[in-house]
């Protein structure tokens, strides 16, 4: 079945250290990745998004990504993490016309400072 | 603030009830998505629609239904409500539907069933 994975559910570290978090799908042709935040009690906010082109894709807030399609992977990364990054990350992936997307579960973040 | 509003922000039921939440997207934005969030399932795609027409389902119940108005804004339906459809219920929007689009989220209705 098509599904897209994220590999921690829950990562704990501390301000400054660097932030690698997981995404792995499960689809063939082409597809759209996208990386979404939400902040405690807020909604969805798009981090950074893949369509084509350089694989290495660089978002908001110092965040960045790396689409490597022979391994259907996704990861993203952030050198330094502040408190403010506390947050709920999720991995989504597009592989239809309509446009529909495929979330992964989520992983909890949390910065200490 | 992504453009796409929501109402209401809280709702509290009953079971066996029927709720309506409505969704108003970014301006321009012809298409509509509506997602459920809960514990257990995570992030759920439930319907699009485009231009006032459903163009995609996902795992929506049959007790849950949702139109496009030709105003562009849209409404979930639930009816006989359980405590499982406890969620939170968000609405996205993009210009239109297709690969290369980015889908901007409202702030979500969350919905108690008691």
């Amino acid at each position: 079945a098509q599904s897209v994975s994220q590999h921690n559910h829950h990562v704990i570290l501390s301000e400054a250290a660097s932030l690698e978090l997981g995404c792995n799908y499960s689809y063939g042709g082409t597809v759209n990745l996208f990386w979404y935040v939400q902040y405690p009690g807020q909604h969805l906010q798009l981090l950074l998004k893949y369509f084509s082109g350089d694989p290495l894709v660089k978002g908001i807030k110092g965040f960045e990504a790396e689409f490597i399609k022979s391994k259907f992977s996704f990861n993203l990364r952030k050198p330094s993490v502040q408190w403010s990054d506390t947050a709920e990350y999720f991995c989504a992936v597009n592989a239809n016309s309509w446009g529909k997307l495929q979330f992964g579960a989520g992983t909890q973040v949390v910065v200490t400072p | 603030d992504s453009g796409v509003t929501q109402t209401p922000k809280h709702l509290i039921t009953a079971t066996g009830q029927r709720v309506t939440l409505r969704c108003s997207p970014r301006s321009g934005d012809l298409s509509v998505y509506w997602y459920q969030q809960s514990l257990d399932q995570g992030l759920q795609f439930l319907i699009q629609y485009y231009n006032g027409e459903e163009r995609a389902k996902g795992n929506i119940l049959e007790r849950f239904s949702a139109q496009q108005f030709p105003d562009l804004h849209s409404e979930l339906n639930l009816s006989s409500l359980e405590l499982g459809d406890s969620a939170l219920y968000f609405c996205a929007s993009s210009p239109r539907p297709g690969l290369q689009e980015t889908q901007y989220f409202g702030p979500g209705t969350r919905l108690l069933v008691l």
